[in-house]
């Protein structure tokens, strides 16, 4: 099945700052990848996807970039704040039979913005 | 409503009791999926359903664990002979079919079985 491995798992930079955060994932047939954001006591939140059929992918201050061939993808936060502050997932998916999605998750990692 | 509900958002539960786990999906999502979240740790994928297919049970942990799902609504995961490393965030999510579509999760429920 599929694997997916996410660094680093904690990151602390200050406000203004940005923030990279990289998974890899080990199936060559997933062909989704989207990003959770996760704040204390609530549930994963969508913040941006991409999928296969392109390489980068920008709303504002969030950016996805996937590379296919190394099977690596990365989020990236610009002009971070103290909002942006809280675990984040990637995550990677192929879509299975009668049309779902079976996301692969990674380990999560704390994003920490130091005023 | 307008998210994904789960109750209860708390349980606490003595080992060996039955528990259940309620939740409703978004109006009109014919996928509805439940994750579990151990403290600290990434989401692990426990069961699929969609619409009247048979459902992807391959992520139960042991026959302990159970869910069902009527028809497009309401699921309920059951937890039997709960252990203590049962204790997690038991979170559901719904979707519409199809890679192109948000999966949405909901707020997840708290169990501790102690």
């Amino acid at each position: 099945g599929e694997n997916v491995e996410q660094h680093p798992s904690t990151l602390s930079v200050q406000e203004g700052d940005s923030a990279v955060i990289k998974c890899t994932y080990s199936d060559s047939a997933s062909n989704y990848f989207p990003w959770y954001k996760q704040e204390l006591g609530k549930g994963p939140q969508l913040i941006i996807d991409i999928r296969s059929n392109v390489g980068e992918k920008k709303d504002q201050r969030i950016a996805v970039t996937l590379n296919k061939t190394a099977k690596h993808f990365s989020l990236h936060i610009t002009e971070t704040q103290p909002e942006d502050s809280a675990v984040y997932f990637c995550a990677a998916s192929k879509e299975l039979t009668g049309g779902g999605n079976k996301l692969t998750f990674g380990t999560g990692t704390q994003l920490k913005v130091e005023l | 409503g307008a998210g994904v509900s789960q109750s209860p958002s708390n349980k606490v539960t003595e080992k060996g009791k039955d528990v259940e786990l309620r939740c409703d999906p978004i109006s009109g999502h014919t996928a509805l999926y439940w994750y579990r979240q151990r403290l600290g740790q990434g989401l692990e994928f426990l069961i699929y359903f969609q619409g009247n297919s048979a459902p992807d049970k391959s992520g139960l942990p042991s026959d302990r664990f159970s869910a069902e799902r009527t028809g497009e609504s309401v699921s309920t995961l059951t937890i039997q002979r709960t252990q203590q490393e049962d204790s997690a965030v038991y979170l559901c999510a719904s979707s519409q079919t199809g890679l192109r579509h948000t999966i949405y999760f909901g707020e997840g429920s708290w169990l501790t079985v102690v």
